[in-house]
């Protein structure tokens, strides 16, 4: 079945510092991918998402690039705040299921 | 515009009782999901209901069964609570034209059993 792998964290970062995150998926036909985040004691939201490939998602800094022939969707972001400290998923969906299938998740912690 | 909203928040019950969880959608939306954010299990997907129809289920027990309303909210019930439900439980909500469309989450709500 379908599956998402993305890097174990936790990662930790001083301001200003750059990230990524890598984000690899395993699927058949053409998913939807997605990055959400998680601030603490809080629900999921959703950061950017790409439909097909070579689209670039992009909010609040933060870049991914839909790559379908490494079958990737690593986030990026060239400045962290510490106001980025959360935990990040990665996930796809394919149309007909509508289920989104998550990656483990990524604590990013930005120290001052 | 009002969020997907989730009650309640925190809910603690025993062994062996039964647990009623429940999500208003964002307004328009007919679709809702339920997944179940466990420690050390990540997020898995456990329902999705449309137009008041169980379209698909994820890989849980029949004690996990739920329902949506002609207004598009909906109720997760499990029953038989056990020990490894104690979880994060999720809603999320998406427009009728799902293609391409994100999901849209609510805060949770906290599930603890004792």
């Amino acid at each position: 079945g379908d599956s998402v792998t993305q890097m174990e964290g936790p990662v930790t970062l001083s301001e200003e510092a750059c990230l990524t995150i890598n984000c690899t998926y395993t699927a058949t036909g053409y998913p939807s991918l997605f990055w959400y985040v998680q601030y603490p004691g809080e629900g999921l939201q959703l950061l950017l998402k790409a439909t097909k490939a070579d689209d670039k998602g992009s909010n609040k800094g933060f870049e991914a690039t839909y790559r379908k022939e490494t079958t990737s969707f690593h986030l990026e972001k060239g400045s962290v705040q510490v106001s980025d400290s959360a935990v990040y998923f990665c996930a796809l969906s394919q149309g007909g299921s509508e289920k989104l299938v998550f990656g483990k998740g990524t604590k990013l912690t930005v120290n001052p | 515009e009002a969020g997907v909203t989730q009650s309640p928040t925190h809910l603690i019950k025993t062994r062996g009782q039964q647990a009623t969880l429940r999500c208003s959608p964002i307004s328009g939306h007919t679709s809702v999901y339920w997944y179940q954010q466990a420690l050390g299990l990540g997020l898995q997907f456990l329902l999705w209901y449309d137009e008041g129809e169980e379209r698909n289920r994820g890989n849980f027990p029949p004690r996990f069964s739920g329902r949506q309303f002609p207004n598009y909210s909906s109720e997760l019930n499990v029953n038989a609570l056990e020990l490894e439900d104690s979880a994060l439980y999720l809603c999320a909500s998406s427009p009728r034209q799902r293609q391409n469309q994100p999901q849209h989450f609510g805060d949770g709500t906290r599930l603890s059993i004792l």
